[in-house]
């Protein structure tokens, strides 16, 4: 399995403004995974981000709303950018080990 | 259109007792199953998982059975306990190289003691 870590755990924010949320695993992984999971909803793909190369995103979603950091494989940042209440959400990376798909604990987000 | 259906979206059981919960898909691209546990504010927690070479996978309490004929798989928990009350989604991979996952909508699970 994985151990993996998120930051922030949940954040307020304001209408028009970005967050930045911070994704940490503890062993070396080439793919990670981001998803979203509206209020009653299902959890969503958003992105998949491999190191060294552009993320790619899924439909619905784009790099300018969501982009995303993959610096090194152990870490990737998704920033919500101009943020309306629509995005109030709980964010949650994932990896891959084999077939298999582990999750952080979500970043919950309110937008007001 | 939901690729991956769960179309109960609660159930109840009695501890002790069995808890049978249902997956249906319709790509038969996918070829690998996985069942996730959720509980709220905590990411999901992986449960189960079987390829689509196989019928059955059984883990402790946890058994799935995958029909591929009917695009069909379940899961069944026996004895429920009170702890298995959460949310339950079922997952499916197989449709591109990164192995991404498509989830269905979840089934919330109630085990009463």
């Amino acid at each position: 399995s994985a151990v993996i870590s998120q930051k922030p755990s949940r954040d307020i924010c304001q209408r028009g403004t970005s967050l930045t949320i911070q994704c940490q695993v503890d062993s070396q992984v080439t793919m990670m995974f981001w998803y979203r999971q509206q209020p009653g909803q299902s959890l969503t793909l958003i992105a998949t981000a491999n190191q060294g190369s552009e993320a790619t995103y899924e439909s619905g979603f784009v790099i300018d709303k969501f982009p995303i950091s993959r610096p090194n494989l152990t870490f990737s940042t998704l920033t919500v950018s101009n943020m309306s209440p629509e995005d109030s959400s709980i964010y949650l990376c994932s990896v891959t080990k084999g077939y298999e798909q582990y999750f952080g604990p979500g970043t919950r987000l309110t937008v007001t | 259109d939901q690729q991956v259906k769960q179309n109960s979206p609660s159930l109840s059981v009695q501890e002790g007792r069995i808890s049978i919960l249902n997956c249906d898909y319709t790509n038969s691209m996918f070829d690998y199953f996985l069942w996730y546990k959720k509980y709220p504010a905590e990411g999901p927690t992986f449960l189960i998982s079987i390829s689509s070479i196989k019928d059955k996978n059984e883990d402790g309490r946890f058994t799935v059975f995958l029909n591929k004929s009917a695009k069909h798989l379940s899961l069944h928990i026996v004895p429920s306990q009170p702890g298995d009350s959460a949310v339950y989604f079922c997952a499916a991979s197989g449709l591109g190289s990164a192995r991404q996952l498509t989830f269905g909508s979840g089934t919330q699970l109630t085990v009463l003691p």
